[in-house]
C-alpha cells in the first residue's frame, strides 16, 4: 500500500538558518508528489509539486524539493529561514490509479528562533 | 485565485445531532474532498466526489456521508454526531487539465466540537 512519512514531528531552526524537512514515500511507479504548508488556524497552502521532468523543483516563498527515486525521498529544502515560515508541513502522494486522491503525511511542525 | 469556503470556522453541537458541513467552490472544480485532521494523525479522506451526484468513500467513512446536488458544492453530514467525530474538517477541490488532475485547493477549515 502506498504511504508517505515524515520522520520528524517537531523541528526548531534558528531564523536565517538553512531548513530540511524530511519525506519518504512507498509506491511503485513515478510518484506524483506535493508539499502543503498550514499556518496556524488556515487551510493547506501549496508549496510546490512534482509530477516528471527535473527533479529538482522551485515553489513558493522560497522553498524548493528534490525528487530522489533511488531514496524514496521528496525533501522539503529553504536556505534561509524566516520567522513567518513557522507553520506545519505536509507532504503527499497521489494515490496511484485515483483521480487526484492524495495520501498525506503526519506533518511536520516548524518553529523558528529569533 | 481559487476559493474554497467553507460555510462555518467553528462549530460546536451535541451528541446525536445531525450535523452539516457545507463547502463551495468557485472555480467550476470537478473534484472536490473531505478530510478530518487530527494532531499527530494528520488528514485523512473521508469521501471525495468526481462530479455531481457522484461520491466515493475515502478512508475512515464510517459515520459520515455527503451530497453533491451541484458542482460547486460538497456536503459533509454527521448522521449521528459523537464525541470522536470532534475534529478540524478540511474542504478541497481540484481540475483535471489534459488528463492530468491538477493540485487540491483547500479551504480555510471547520472545527467541529461535539459536547
Amino acid at each position: 500500500a502506498q504511504s508517505v512519512t515524515q520522520p520528524d514531528i517537531h523541528i526548531t531552526v534558528s531564523e536565517g538558518a538553512s531548513l530540511e524537512l524530511r519525506c519518504n514515500y512507498s509506491y511503485g511507479a513515478t510518484p506524483y508528489l506535493f508539499w502543503y504548508v498550514q499556518s496556524p488556524g488556515q487551510g493547506l497552502q501549496l508549496l510546490l509539486k512534482y509530477f516528471s521532468g527535473d527533479t529538482l523543483v522551485q515553489g513558493i516563498k522560497g522553498f524548493e524539493a528534490e525528487f530522489k527515486r533511488s531514496q524514496s525521498s521528496f525533501n522539503l529544502r529553504k536556505p534561509s529561514v524566516h520567522w513567518s515560515d513557522a507553520a506545519e508541513y505536509f507532504c503527499a502522494v497521489e494515490r496511484g490509479g485515483s483521480q487526484g486522491n492524495l495520501i498525506f503525511g503526519k506533518g511536520t511542525k516548524l518553529s523558528v528562533k529569533p | 485565485d481559487v476559493k474554497v469556503t467553507q460555510s462555518s470556522r467553528y462549530l460546536v453541537k451535541r451528541t446525536g445531532e445531525k450535523v452539516f458541513l457545507e463547502c463551495v467552490q468557485d472555480m467550476d472544480h470537478e473534484n472536490m474532498f473531505w478530510y478530518r485532521q487530527d494532531p499527530g494523525l494528520g488528514l485523512r479522506l473521508i469521501y471525495f466526489s468526481y462530479d455531481v451526484k457522484m461520491k466515493e468513500k475515502g478512508d475512515i467513512p464510517e459515520g459520515y456521508s455527503v451530497s453533491r446536488e451541484k458542482k460547486e458544492r460538497f456536503s459533509l453530514i454527521l448522521e449521528s454526531a459523537s464525541t470522536n467525530q470532534t475534529s478540524m474538517y478540511l474542504c478541497a477541490s481540484s481540475f483535471q487539465f489534459r488528463g492530468r488532475d491538477q493540485p487540491q485547493h483547500f479551504g480555510d477549515g471547520t472545527r467541529l466540537s461535539i459536547l
